[in-house]
């Protein structure tokens, strides 16, 4: 069936550190692609996404690249700040497109 | 600009008495989805409703029963509640075939 993995957490960094956080789905059909955050306290809200091969999506210094070949959508950001502790869900939609299916989350906390 | 909104922010209950959850999605977005999330676990997909139509159904126990009015609002009711039952309750709403969900802040339900 449809899933998604990512890298397990806790990812601990220093502020300004380089990040990456690995997502691989299930390659059923070509399905739109998703990073979520959850900051403390707070439901989940659109980071990012890509709808096609090659698709790059970018907000707030994150990027992430749609890759149809290594079934990846891993997220990166060049330069991480306190701010950005959170915990981030790469999703992909549902064969179907009824439902968005999450990865388990990865906790990223930053210290400055 | 409007938001989904959930009501109630949070909400106790001892065991084997029932809940209702309450969801308030954005104007003109006609798909709402349940998701439940336990402590440190990603979001789990429960139903989903599409012009109040049942249009997917997740790991959603026969305990409890979801619909969508004709203002599109959503509620998800829960019967003869269990301790494990205590979670996260999210309703995110999209415009179909949009991909992009828009979460509400969570309804937070505690079984004692």
């Amino acid at each position: 069936g449809d899933s998604v993995t990512q890298m397990e957490g806790p990812v601990t960094l220093s502020e300004e550190a380089f990040l990456t956080i690995n997502c691989t789905y299930t390659a059923t059909g070509y399905p739109s692609l998703f990073w979520y955050v959850q900051y403390p306290g707070e439901g989940l809200q659109l980071l990012l996404k890509a709808t096609k091969a090659d698709d790059k999506g970018s907000n707030k210094g994150f990027e992430a690249t749609y890759r149809k070949e290594t079934t990846s959508f891993h997220l990166e950001k060049g330069s991480v700040q306190v701010s950005d502790s959170a915990v981030y869900f790469c999703a992909r939609r549902g064969t179907g497109g009824f439902k968005t299916i999450f990865g388990a989350g990865t906790r990223l906390f930053v210290k400055a | 600009a409007a938001g989904v909104i959930q009501s109630p922010r949070h909400l106790i209950k001892e065991k084997r008495e029932t809940a209702t959850l309450k969801c308030y999605p954005i104007p003109r977005h006609d798909t709402v989805y349940w998701y439940q999330q336990g402590p440190g676990q990603d979001p789990q997909f429960l139903i989903s409703f599409y012009e109040k139509m049942q249009s997917d159904k997740g790991s959603i126990p026969d305990r409890f029963s979801a619909q969508q009015f004709s203002d599109y609002h959503s509620e998800l009711n829960m019967s003869s509640l269990e301790l494990g039952d205590s979670a996260l309750y999210f309703c995110a709403a999209t415009r179909l075939g949009s991909g992009e969900l828009f979460f509400g802040e969570g309804s937070r339900l505690t079984v004692l």
